[in-house]
């Protein structure tokens, strides 16, 4: 039962061009949603974040928006940069639970020269 | 240092040997997470703890996982009799509080356990 979806296992952007990473969920009951951006061999690292009060936040190259009634929430970055290329989890939360971060199974993003 | 460090960093076994990962979450960190990345797959919930005590378990894939917190601190994720398909990274987060407004993690390098 995969709560959040991340269709797309790869994407490959141009450097300066928009990188636009996809993420789908079925809980409604979540209302937080994070990305986390993972490099080889390290941990993933948080990289911005949504609530589901709001439809859009925007963080310099990044920006989150979601759309609750399609369950669907997508990062973008722009200018796409070679140090963005890793792999990007999104992942949801149900604040009033307490409970654990769900995430999705990672877009490997590739901004190429 | 003043992040998630875990041990050991690459762990090889034999099938059937039991193994221990260590997790040191930031200090103050009240919750602390385990999860798993197998080859190719996505970010996989274990345990979580709150203080010492893990409300949800829910993750853990079978008997032989156990995990404990002491001193609402170090943590210790012990697979008994491995198998193969435990083989993956280890993943520890700790986390200022519970879920909460930002549900922020803070994850450590992992310890990427291989069972031959």
């Amino acid at each position: 039962d995969q709560q959040v979806k991340q269709n797309s296992p790869s994407l490959s952007v141009q450097e300066g061009r928009i990188s636009i990473l996809n993420c789908d969920y079925t809980n409604s009951m979540f209302d937080y949603f994070l990305w986390y951006k993972k490099y080889p061999a390290e941990g993933p690292t948080f990289l911005i974040s949504i609530s589901s009060i709001k439809d859009k936040n925007e963080d310099g190259r990044f920006t989150v928006f979601l759309n609750k009634s399609a369950k669907h929430l997508s990062l973008h970055i722009v200018p796409s940069q070679p140090g963005d290329s890793a792999v990007y989890f999104c992942a949801a939360i149900s604040t009033g639970t307490a409970s654990k971060l769900t995430f999705g199974t990672g877009t490997r993003l590739q901004v190429t020269l | 240092g003043a992040g998630v460090s875990q041990s050991p960093s690459n762990k090889v076994t034999e099938k059937g040997k039991d193994v221990e990962l260590r997790c040191d979450p930031i200090s103050g960190h009240t919750a602390l997470y385990w999860y798993r990345q197998s080859l190719g797959q996505g970010l996989e919930f274990l345990i979580y703890f709150q203080g010492n005590s893990a409300p949800d378990k829910s993750g853990l894939p079978s008997d032989r996982f156990s995990a404990e917190r002491t001193g609402g601190s170090v943590s210790t994720l012990t697979i008994q009799r491995t198998q193969q398909e435990d083989s993956a990274v280890y993943l520890c987060a700790s986390s200022a509080r519970a879920g909460g407004p930002t549900g922020e993690l803070f994850f450590g390098e992992g310890s990427r356990l291989t069972v031959l």
